[in-house]
């Protein structure tokens, strides 16, 4: 069975760092670009940032140098490392596949992990 | 950045009556090289991630029942649901996945 299992999330204060982590299994992880996309109580959707199967990175302006995203392909896993919190950054954060070919929709979502901010 | 604008923000239709909603993008989304637009819709039920639904506009996700179809070109697309079931109550996105960032519209709730 495909999954990613999303886990690290929790109560950060404003201002610190908190690391969340997706594990993947049930495909070949070094073969999809990945992603972490969020989602703050009863809002939309927001994308935050993505990874490349070659390591290449792309951040929104809302998260770019405060977090960032890596893979490590021998275990199966993606992270996002998030420094200087603010309230902002509270919510669901969701670790998310992109499909295998060029220009693809994002075909598996994680359960989802809760980061919130306190100040 | 590409922004995706949802029409209706909630919409309540009937038992197996058709829902429709629309997305417009303020730019062109059409992946280069082929006639396909970098078009998704996404379905979000209480408590659940998101679920895709359609990609390249029109093109149904593995397993999702025909009752859902995707349609438009240009900057205006359209998910219709023909037949309404209980089931279908959610959140619906429109995303583009044409250019980073992806961007996704402001969501549409549908009820029965």
């Amino acid at each position: 069975e495909v999954q990613l299992v999303e886990s690290g999330g929790g109560l950060g204060q404003a201002g610190g760092s908190l690391r969340l982590s997706c594990a993947a299994s049930g495909f070949t992880f070094r073969n999809y670009d990945m992603h972490w996309v969020r989602q703050a109580t009863g809002k939309g959707l927001e994308w935050v940032s993505g990874i490349g199967t070659g390591g290449d990175t792309d951040y929104a302006v809302s998260v770019r140098g405060r977090f960032t995203i890596s893979r490590e392909n021998a275990k199966n896993s993606l992270y996002l490392q998030m420094n200087s919190l603010t309230a902002g950054d509270t919510a669901v954060y969701y670790c998310v596949r992109e499909g295998p070919t060029v220009w693809s929709a994002f075909d598996i979502w994680g359960q989802g992990t809760t980061v919130t901010v306190s100040s | 950045d590409i922004v995706m604008t949802q029409s209706p923000d909630s919409l309540a239709v009937s038992l197996g009556e058709r829902a429709t909603i629309n997305c417009k993008s303020s730019q062109s989304v059409s992946c280069s090289s082929n006639t396909k637009n970098c078009l998704a819709w996404y379905q979000q039920k209480p408590g659940q991630p998101p679920k895709l639904l359609i990609y390249w506009t029109s093109t149904r996700e593995a397993g999702v029942p025909d009752r859902f179809s995707g349609s438009g070109s240009g900057t205006d697309f359209t998910l219709t649901i023909s037949s309404l079931q209980a089931e279908d109550v959610a959140v619906y996105y429109c995303q583009q996945y044409y250019s980073t960032p992806q961007t996704f519209g402001q969501g549409t709730k549908v009820e029965i």
